[in-house]
């Protein structure tokens, strides 16, 4: 079974400058989360999609992130414009349906994201 | 007061030792309790998942929650070098996918040969 895809792994850019980020979950996942994970510390929520729906997305900085799953499937997770704050891996994360039992998130490799 | 706290390390330990990963909580919502490894470069796996309090055992991996005290642990026995690696705790309200996960920091282990 293939994993959690993201693209690219690797970003630089300048203070200002635009960014985007791919993530295509497992097949069949209907839920897909994006994280934020800042040197030495953990993965933190920035919104979640069930289907092409938000869940939630509470702790994502609208004034400049946004997201957006088309068709249910992929996703894109964009940056503008970017501060040297949001240096840090973007973690992409899927899991299928549940109401009732735990569902086990699988993450991807991350996109490691340095603004300059 | 973060929702999770866990001691980052470093922690660096001979092959062969126990080791003991501990995370500390203050919401007392939190029912479902999960331990992920990440290696370096690599997104977070999933290791334990425990519900509620008690032992949870996995070969050489056991997962302890003490609700009553707001603190999970997991124990390594017969650690290798395999295992080297950053260990999140996490943690929900609630078990189904509307449950956000709260991380803790990560502590960073070393198991040297």
């Amino acid at each position: 079974e293939a994993g959690v895809a993201q693209s690219p792994r690797y970003k630089i850019i300048e203070k200002r400058q635009s960014v985007a980020f791919w993530c295509n979950p497992i097949s069949g996942h209907a839920t897909l989360y994006w994280y934020q994970q800042i040197l030495g510390q953990g993965p933190k929520l920035l919104i979640q999609f069930q289907n092409n729906g938000v869940v939630d997305d509470s702790q994502l900085p609208k004034d400049r992130f946004s997201a957006e799953r088309l068709k249910g499937v992929d996703s894109t997770l964009k940056i503008q414009p970017a501060k040297l704050e949001d240096s840090a891996v973007y973690l992409c994360a899927s899991s299928l349906i549940s109401s009732f039992s735990y569902n086990e998130q699988f993450f991807g490799p991350g996109t490691r994201l340095t603004v300059l | 007061q973060k929702e999770v706290e866990q001691d980052p390390g470093p922690l660096s330990v001979p092959e062969g030792a126990i080791v003991s990963l501990n995370c500390t909580y203050s919401n007392s919502a939190f029912q479902y309790f999960m331990w992920y490894r990440q290696y370096s470069r690599k997104g977070p796996e999933l290791l334990m998942y425990t519900y509620s309090s008690g032992n949870k055992e996995d070969g050489r991996f056991t997962a302890q929650v003490d609700k009553s005290s707001k603190y999970i642990s997991l124990f390594i026995r017969d650690s290798q070098p395999s295992d080297s690696a950053t260990y999140l705790c996490a943690m929900s309200d609630r078990g189904s996918t509307l449950g956000r996960l709260y991380f803790g920091r990560g502590t960073q282990l070393t198991v040297w040969p």
